[in-house]
């Protein structure tokens, strides 16, 4: 199966710094990339993701970059806001396994 | 209305009991999932459905049991509840098995075994 690291696992920037979270991932039958951040009491939620053909996507503030040699991948969120301040979670889809591979977490704290 | 919905939000129960938690959704969604979220462990997947007729177990099915009972609903039972399994609970949907969106959690139901 697929096993999917997270780090770091906490993260305190100051507002309108850049935060940077990476995830590495070992089978590369993987081609789906989601992030998915999950505010206090809520479940988590998809703010961005990446297909294996891509070597970056931006939306906005936030951008996901893609190394497939390496296995493995990044957030960036730029120009951090109080609002930014969740739990994110990277994960990776198995090409044929049809379900996803979540990383660990890491909290971000984005301090005003 | 919440495309995903999971009842109840929190429960209280003691060791021994059966309980179940419910997921519904509005989606139209085949794939429906159960994850188990506990501190610094991420989510686990618990069970997992790819249609009424598929169920699927996850990495710690152990001590849990599902029912699908129609496309829309997916509920979680725990036959016999144990202390270790209180956690936060997520019920998730997803279209199709190439990850095109990804996931749909719930709002998750916080369950607590005294």
């Amino acid at each position: 199966g697929e096993n999917v690291e997270q780090h770091p696992s906490t993260l305190s920037v100051q507002e309108g710094d850049s935060a940077v979270i990476k995830c590495t991932y070992s089978d590369s039958a993987s081609n789906y990339f989601p992030w998915y951040k999950q505010e206090l009491g809520k479940g988590p939620q998809l703010i961005i993701d990446i297909r294996s053909n891509v070597g970056e996507k931006k939306d906005q503030r936030i951008a996901v970059t893609l190394n497939k040699t390496a296995k493995h991948f990044s957030l960036h969120i730029t120009e951090t806001q109080p609002e930014d301040s969740a739990v994110y979670f990277c994960a990776a889809l198995l090409y044929n396994f049809n379900k996803f591979y979540f990383g660990s977490g890491t909290k971000l704290n984005v301090k005003p | 209305d919440a495309d995903v919905t999971q009842t109840p939000r929190n429960r209280i129960t003691k060791t021994g009991k059966r309980i179940m938690l419910e997921c519904s959704q509005t989606k139209g969604h085949d794939r429906m999932y159960w994850y188990r979220q506990d501190p610094g462990l991420g989510l686990r997947l618990i069970y997992y459905s790819f249609d009424v007729k598929d169920i699927n177990k996850g990495e710690i099915s152990d001590g849990y049991s599902v029912s699908r009972q129609a496309q829309a609903k997916f509920s979680l039972s725990l036959e016999s509840a144990i202390p270790n399994q209180t956690a936060l609970y997520f019920c998730a949907t997803s279209d199709t098995g190439t990850g095109g969106g990804g996931y749909t959690f719930g709002s998750g139901t916080r369950l607590t075994v005294v």
